[in-house]
């Protein structure tokens, strides 16, 4: 089946240093996805992208839907405290015929104190 | 208005019981996804429901495990005679009608512990 491959696994970083995490996969995509989940809760939507090559921002945050329509990217800037969670990418695959999302593993974002 | 509800949040269960997960939507919505999550993984698709039908249970497995989102009340995911292999986070999604993938909702999740 459809597999996407979420990198870096992990990150420690200091507070206020910028953070890029991204996302391949063997097919094509037609969204991709990125959440954030904290511990004991479900996944909350941080940025949705729909057309190659589209760049997106929410605040600190930035993702590119890759022009290849095979991968993303997100970007943190300035980290906070509360950025700690975990990150993860997911979509929808082109060839999917309902709205199922397929998740990467997902990165585990530590702030160092 | 109230996000995706489920309950319980935490289920401890022996092996050989049965497990029952409810979602209840949020207001509106009638499209229903049901995700699980090992430890270290992220969630894979197990089964969407519109109201009183399945749409796609592909991700579900044959055995032990159905799902139901009836006309009225919650939808239910039930494991029949639990194995500790599914002791994981069930999560379920809601969606209104003509929504894309952008537009699912999570719930909290369920926590199923199989002892």
């Amino acid at each position: 089946g459809q597999q996407l491959n979420q990198s870096p696994q992990s990150m420690f970083i200091q507070e206020g240093e910028d953070v890029s995490m991204n996302c391949t996969s063997s097919s094509i995509f037609n969204t991709w996805l990125w959440y954030k989940q904290d511990p004991g809760e479900g996944p909350v939507l941080l940025i949705a992208l729909y057309k190659a090559g589209e760049l997106t921002s929410n605040g600190r945050l930035t993702a590119q839907f890759g022009i290849t329509r095979k991968d993303s990217f997100l970007n943190i800037s300035a980290s906070i405290p509360s950025d700690v969670g975990i990150y993860f990418c997911a979509g929808q695959p082109l060839m999917n015929r309902d709205d199922k999302i397929i998740f990467g593993k997902g990165t585990r974002l530590h702030i160092l104190p | 208005n109230a996000g995706v509800m489920q309950n319980p949040r935490h289920l401890v269960r022996r092996r050989g019981q049965e497990a029952r997960l409810r979602c209840s939507p949020m207001k509106g919505h009638s499209h229903v996804y049901w995700y699980r999550q090992l430890p270290e993984e992220g969630l894979k698709f197990m089964v969407y429901l519109q109201k009183e039908n399945i749409i796609d249970e592909s991700g579900m497995p044959k055995e032990r495990f159905s799902a139901e989102f009836p006309k009225e009340g919650p939808s239910i995911l039930r494991i029949q005679q639990v194995v500790r292999g599914d002791s994981a986070a069930y999560f379920c999604a809601s969606s209104p009608v003509g929504g894309g993938t952008d537009t699912q909702y999570f719930g909290p999740g369920t926590r199923l512990t199989v002892l």
